[in-house]
This record gives C-alpha cells, structure tokens and sequence, in this order.
C-alpha cells in the first residue's frame, strides 16, 4: 500500500530558485528518508530524518518532519541545472521495509 | 567494488523466456533488497534479506518470481516465463544491518519483454 505521496508530481523551477516538494504519509514512522533519482536508474540518499527530530539540514537541503500532520517537506535552495532529477520520500514504519512514493520530478532550467 | 553492482544493465527477452538478474551489494551490508520500478512510477517493493534468508516475500507479485541469496552476498533474482508486464527496471539495494537504515542502491537492470 502506498505511505509516502510525494506533492507535487512535477515542479519547473529557474536556476537560483528554491524548490520545495512535500511528502504526506499515513501510518506511524520510525523516520523518513529522501533520495534522487537521476535518468531512471539506482537512487542516492540524500537525507534521513528520525520520528524525533524536526528539521534537519544537510548542504542546500533542509528536511522539516511535522509527525502531528504526517508529513515532511524538502527545500532545496539555490536550485542548480544539476539538481534535475526525480526526488522520492521514503518512510520506515515498525519493522516493515521502506515504502516509497511515486515521486517528484524536478526540472532547474539555466 | 565500492557501491551495488548489478548485471545485466540492460535485458531484452522474449515472452515466455526465463531471466535471471544479479545484485552483488557492499561488501559487509547484510540487508539487499530488491525493488521493481515501472516506467515514470515509483518504487515497488518485492523482497528483502537479511543475511541469507528472506522472512518477507510477501512483494513477489508471482510465483513465476523468485529470489536467493547465498553467502550472505551476492543475490539473484529470477522471473519464470517473462511477461510484458514484467518490463520494468528492477533495482537492487542494501544496507548495513536495520531495514530502516539508509539503502544503497545499484544502477539497475531494465527488463524489457518482447
């Protein structure tokens, strides 16, 4: 069943803009993680944040967790061309494997 | 190697054929999962193992698939009697030991079936 949704499902952005996707789960969550996808092939980590925490950072990225709302954003800032890639949430509940979502795509035009 | 390999990159095959697909993760991760992921979807889950065994199965959308894993390693994924559903781009992941920690993910195979 699907946990992770991704919002929105494609976002167009300027180089230098920031870009912000969301991520709404349903179920209880040991943590959730995001990863990027580059031209539809193996995903790369970018940042894991646990039930505990509320805002984390990492770079240009900056993940907030709001657990009462069951959901979690991801800004990125100062977009760069490179940044183009589909981005998923991930989400670990209880002793399940990670669910992801479907993704959003994010295009930085120069 | 330092990160998941997985061959082959790319598999074309015939309706009713049988494909086996290889995933050698990092070297000291004991967890490998495997994931399929149709074309513009997400990631569909279909096994994991921790060390050699499987206790989760339940995402093998078959039984024409299957999955083993031996020497806590190198692991195959094998799909009986191919389907033109079953094109897809079927990756692999590990991770140290927790099924929560982050996963390191493989390039990919993408299965296409004629």
């Amino acid at each position: 069943s699907q946990q992770g949704e991704e919002d929105p499902q494609a976002l167009s952005i300027q180089e230098g803009e920031n870009a912000t996707m969301n991520c709404s789960y349903k179920t209880s969550i040991n943590n959730l993680q995001w990863y990027r996808q580059n031209s539809g092939r193996g995903l790369v980590h970018l940042i894991l944040i646990r039930s505990n925490e509320r805002e984390k950072h990492s770079g240009r990225l900056r993940v907030t967790l709001d657990t009462s709302k069951k959901s979690s954003s991801l800004l990125i800032t100062a977009s760069r061309a490179a940044d183009t890639a589909s981005y998923f949430c991930a989400t670990a509940s209880g002793y399940s494997t990670l669910t992801f979502g479907k993704g959003t795509m994010l295009l930085v035009s120069p | 190697g330092a990160g998941v390999s997985q061959s082959p990159s790319n598999k074309v095959t015939e309706k009713g054929k049988d494909v086996e697909l290889r995933c050698d993760p990092i070297s000291g991760h004991t967890a490998l999962y495997w994931y399929r992921q149709s074309l513009g979807q997400g990631l569909e889950f279909l096994i994991y193992f921790q060390g050699n065994s499987a206790p989760d199965k339940s995402g093998l959308p078959s039984d024409r698939f299957s999955a083993e894993r031996t020497g806590g390693s190198v692991s195959t994924l094998t799909i009986q009697r191919t389907q033109q559903e079953d094109s897809a781009v079927y990756l692999c992941a590990s991770s140290l030991a927790l099924k929560t920690d982050e996963q390191f993910f493989g390039p990919g195979t993408r299965l296409t079936v004629l």
